[in-house]
């Protein structure tokens, strides 16, 4: 059974960083593209990033490029979103998701997410 | 990377259809065929709904379906149930990036 858990979110001050990671089981996690997806408060959601299953090819979001870097640890089944230089406009629930194809680059929809971690940027 | 374009809410009663549009250009909705639709519920995870513009997962049930001309992607429910009463965001690959609609609200009357 697939399972994504995130971890890592909490509150932030603007300026400041955060770690979130997500951790998968139930599926050969080194076979998939990841994604990283958020929804603010009353907003849509919103693609943050996604990583090749090989850590090959990395695509942001033009909100989050040069503030966020994703990555994966595959020995350890687990996915990463560094975020520096917080904006109050980053608060959101944080969603890692499972793109659909093995062995892609990816494709960009998923059968498969976590149930989410919150950000909060404020002072 | 512009959202796509969803009309805020549609609405309709209980066995009707309803037809919800997502709006791109010729470098997302238009150029790939990896368009998807999701169902969310405030504070759960999203259902994958519909992939590849026309394909169901399995478990999600005929009632749901999606089309494409040019621009415009389409997703069609029919014979509403009040379980159907979520919010619904179309999805496109546009090369480099993924592009989500705005959201559509669908209230079952």
């Amino acid at each position: 059974q697939v399972h994504l858990e995130e971890s890592g979110g909490g509150v932030v001050q603007p300026g400041g960083s955060l770690r979130l990671s997500c951790v998968a089981s139930g599926f050969t996690f080194s076979q998939y593209a990841m994604h990283w997806v958020r929804q603010a408060p009353g907003k849509g959601l919103e693609w943050v990033a996604v990583i090749s299953y090989d850590g090959r090819i990395t695509h942001y979001a033009d909100s989050v490029k040069g503030r966020f870097t994703i990555s994966r640890d595959n020995p350890k089944n687990t996915l990463s979103l560094q975020m520096s230089s917080l904006r109050t406009e980053d608060t959101a629930m944080f969603y890692c998701a499972r793109d659909f194809l093995p062995y892609s680059d990816y494709v960009g929809y998923s059968e498969f997410w976590g149930q989410g971690t919150q950000v909060t940027v404020s002072s | 990377q512009s959202a796509l374009t969803q009309p805020r809410s549609v609405s309709g009663s209980p066995g009707q259809s309803v037809t919800i549009s997502c709006t791109g250009t010729s470098s997302d909705v238009g150029g790939y065929n990896y368009v998807s639709w999701y169902r969310h519920h405030p504070g759960k995870a999203p259902k994958l709904l519909i992939y590849d513009v026309t394909k169901r997962p399995s478990g999600v049930p005929d009632r749901f379906s999606g089309s494409k001309s040019v621009n415009t992607a389409s997703l069609t429910i029919s014979g509403l149930q009040a379980e159907d009463e979520a919010d619904y965001y179309c999805c496109s690959y546009a090369g480099r990036s993924i592009l989500f609609g705005g959201g559509t609200t669908l209230t079952v009357l």
